[in-house]
């Protein structure tokens, strides 16, 4: 079984701040981790994903992540947080069958980027 | 290209009435997913189509909800009869067959409200 923990449901950030929103996982095999962002009245958007190539993964609007084995995290984190950045990320691990995957997500994080 | 697509957006009904739930996937994506999310949790894996055929139903709450796939095109989320903790945002996604650890495209979400 999988399953993934968020800590902290809403984060409130300044703009130029940093970002750092936590991920921990448990899973019996090697995960593949992803965080997702949901922007008002959007569906759900890739932000990046790790598949055990390099720990340190990058995605758009420069998010980053990195996998840390030893300590089951996939934190998220931006160096400076802009005002698009208000939305709620969700982090996730993949059950991979042969056709496809099959996520469980976390709780959510909503973030506040305050002027 | 038009990404995933559902209807309705939004829709309330009376507790015992019937609400059918429409996806449309990205044409080509042979895996269609249906999640839902409940006011204050984490979104939950409902089930998993392979073209027509339902891969893994396992998350399906009770025989209240119905799926289907026929052509395995579109894809139908029926509840009958709808109970008020049936109310939530209930999310469609799709991939590429063989994806791995591909990408889920989201939908937009239906937000289901039992009265």
């Amino acid at each position: 079984a999988q399953s993934v923990t968020q800590l902290g449901s809403h984060v409130s950030v300044s703009e130029g701040a940093l970002v750092l929103l936590r991920c921990n996982y448990s899973s019996s095999v090697p995960p593949y981790l992803f965080w997702y962002v949901q922007y008002p009245n959007q569906g759900l958007q890739l932000l990046l994903k790790y598949t055990s190539a390099a720990t340190l993964v990058k995605g758009i609007n420069d998010f980053e992540a990195e996998f840390k084995k030893s300590e089951t995290s996939f934190h998220l984190t931006k160096p400076s947080a802009h005002m698009s950045d208000a939305a709620e990320y969700f982090c996730a691990v993949s059950a991979l069958k042969a056709a496809g995957n099959k996520l469980t997500f976390g709780g959510g994080t909503r973030v506040l980027v305050k002027p | 290209e038009a990404g995933v697509t559902q209807f309705p957006s939004h829709s309330v009904i009376e507790k015992g009435q019937t609400v059918t739930l429409r996806c449309d996937p990205i044409s080509g994506h042979d895996n269609l997913y249906w999640y839902r999310r409940v006011m204050g949790k984490e979104i939950k894996f409902l089930l998993h189509f392979v073209k027509e055929s339902k891969q893994d139903e396992s998350g399906m709450p009770n025989n209240r909800f119905l799926a289907e796939r026929t052509g395995g095109t579109y894809s139908t989320l029926k509840v009958q009869p709808a109970e008020l903790e049936d109310s939530g945002v209930y999310f469609c996604a799709s991939s590429q067959r063989f994806s791995g650890a591909g990408e889920l495209f989201f939908g937009e979400g239906s937000r289901l409200t039992v009265l």
